[in-house]
């Protein structure tokens, strides 16, 4: 079953917009999550690294205000895109791991289409 | 040079055929090595981490090659369910990082 959820997994909304994604470990604690972000036929792109009880670390190019992650619990991180545009549009998706030799699990992903 | 380099083909093979996907990296200080499937629309599942030695895992090996920072797939007696994306993923810089790398993906489309 899944160990890492992701809720909403589609949302539609308007321009200007705020919208929360939400990124769960279910049977483990993660210290450290990743947030990426896919456009069509363009490979998975780190944006952050959350980590709990501290700032995320963002990717350059990655505007930390209009992204907003908070990580304050081992098992759930949420990404806020603030006044969201259609360029924001995209599928949004979080991960989280153990040890460095072992893989990542991802959650189902975030669909963000904005109108 | 792309830190993840694949060909992304489309590769289109039929039922039973054997295909072989490559990756380049660039960072030779990277660690920890994958090859996830992503199906359209859908999160990436991992398929099987790279070893050293090279591993196998039913149908599908997988091999890699410090030296030169090549990873390979390797599929055997291909099925139409095998139809995906796979993507090379390498974790993002030296020991102890939990980041990870993907390259674009490699599309295969497995014929009747």
């Amino acid at each position: 079953g899944a160990v890492v959820s992701q809720h909403p997994s589609w949302v539609i909304c308007k321009s200007g917009t705020s919208v929360k994604i939400e990124c769960r470990s279910l049977d483990f604690q993660a210290t450290t999550m990743f947030w990426y972000r896919q456009f069509p036929k363009q490979s998975l792109m780190l944006m952050a690294t959350s980590n709990e009880g501290s700032k995320a670390t963002y990717e350059q190019g990655v505007e930390k205000d209009k992204f907003l992650i908070n990580h304050a619990s081992l098992t759930l991180s949420t990404l806020t895109v603030t006044s969201a545009h259609p360029e924001d549009s995209s599928f949004y998706i979080c991960s989280a791991g153990g040890p460095l030799s072992q893989p990542q699990h991802f959650g189902d992903g975030t669909r963000l289409s904005i109108l | 040079r792309k830190e993840v380099e694949q060909d992304p083909g489309p590769f289109n093979v039929p039922e039973g055929a054997t295909v072989a996907f490559n990756c380049t990296y660039s960072n030779s200080a990277s660690q920890s090595f994958f090859w996830y499937r992503q199906d359209c629309r859908k999160e990436p599942k991992l398929l099987m981490s790279v070893y050293s030695s090279g591993n196998e895992d039913g149908r599908f090996t997988a091999q890699l090659n410090r030296a030169s920072q090549y990873i390979s797939l390797l599929i055997r007696d291909s099925k139409l369910s095998d139809s995906a994306t796979y993507l090379c993923v390498v974790n993002k810089a030296g020991a102890g990082s939990y980041q990870l790398t993907f390259g674009k993906g490699t599309k295969l489309s497995v014929i009747p």
